[in-house]
């Protein structure tokens, strides 16, 4: 499986934007992108996730870089809420020989948000 | 249905004995997946359902461990035999069909410490 790179922290002031970044370098062309983030004492949980083009949802935004090989979650405006451990996965299409069940965490980059 | 839903949140338990969690997944999810997190770590993938078929299983999954879905439904994950490197967090999620490559939802977790 694919390895992916983040920082183990990353600092933000509050209602500033967030550009958190990841490297894939080993990424194929049949793996997804995830983001997922785990506030303290609570279960992952799913912030979006993309292909090749850039994502946006309610929550942030995606940017892909054309070769794959890196992307960057965007909080537009972090709020206290955002501290968390940020998680950057490559899950494998099950039918290009990708696991059905198995997101690879690694430690992911834990945000502070100061006030 | 709020999300998915674990119990019991907390188990403090003496080496040696056996301990069962259950997780109750988003109703129309058919897909069940059972993760283990420990202290500083990205959680880690212990098996996964689809319905009541359990179609995958981790080599961290040991023979004192077993999962079952019996209806497709709920779950319930069971250690035998605790010892003390069982401490962990056990996390359940769920998601629709399309699995991995989509959103997986978690629940809060169940906090297991073995004395």
């Amino acid at each position: 499986d694919a390895k992916t790179t983040q920082p183990n922290s990353m600092e933000s002031n509050e209602e500033e934007p967030v550009h958190l970044p990841c490297n894939h370098s080993t990424i194929s062309g049949t793996d997804y992108i995830h983001w997922y983030r785990q506030l303290p004492s609570q279960g992952p949980e799913y912030v979006i996730h993309g292909l090749t083009s850039n994502v946006n949802n309610r929550m942030a935004s995606l940017a892909i870089a054309e070769d794959r090989k890196s992307s960057t979650l965007i909080l537009h405006r972090a709020t206290l809420r955002d501290a968390a451990v940020y998680y950057c996965i490559l899950s494998r299409q099950p039918h290009y020989g990708g696991s059905q069940g198995n997101l690879i965490f690694g430690k992911g980059t834990k945000l502070s948000v100061k006030p | 249905d709020t999300g998915v839903s674990q119990d019991p949140r907390h188990k403090i338990t003496k080496r040696g004995q056996n301990v069962t969690f259950r997780c109750d997944p988003i109703s129309e999810h058919n897909r069940l997946y059972w993760y283990r997190q420990t202290l500083g770590q990205g959680p880690e993938f212990l098996t996964y359902f689809q319905n009541e078929a359990q179609l995958e299983k981790s080599r961290l999954l040991s023979d004192r461990f077993s999962a079952e879905r019996p209806k497709g439904s709920f779950s319930t994950l069971e250690i035998q035999r605790t010892e003390q490197g069982d401490s962990a967090m056990y996390l359940c999620a769920s998601s629709l069909p399309q699995g991995v490559t989509g959103e997986l939802f978690f629940g809060e977790g169940s906090r297991l410490t073995v004395l």
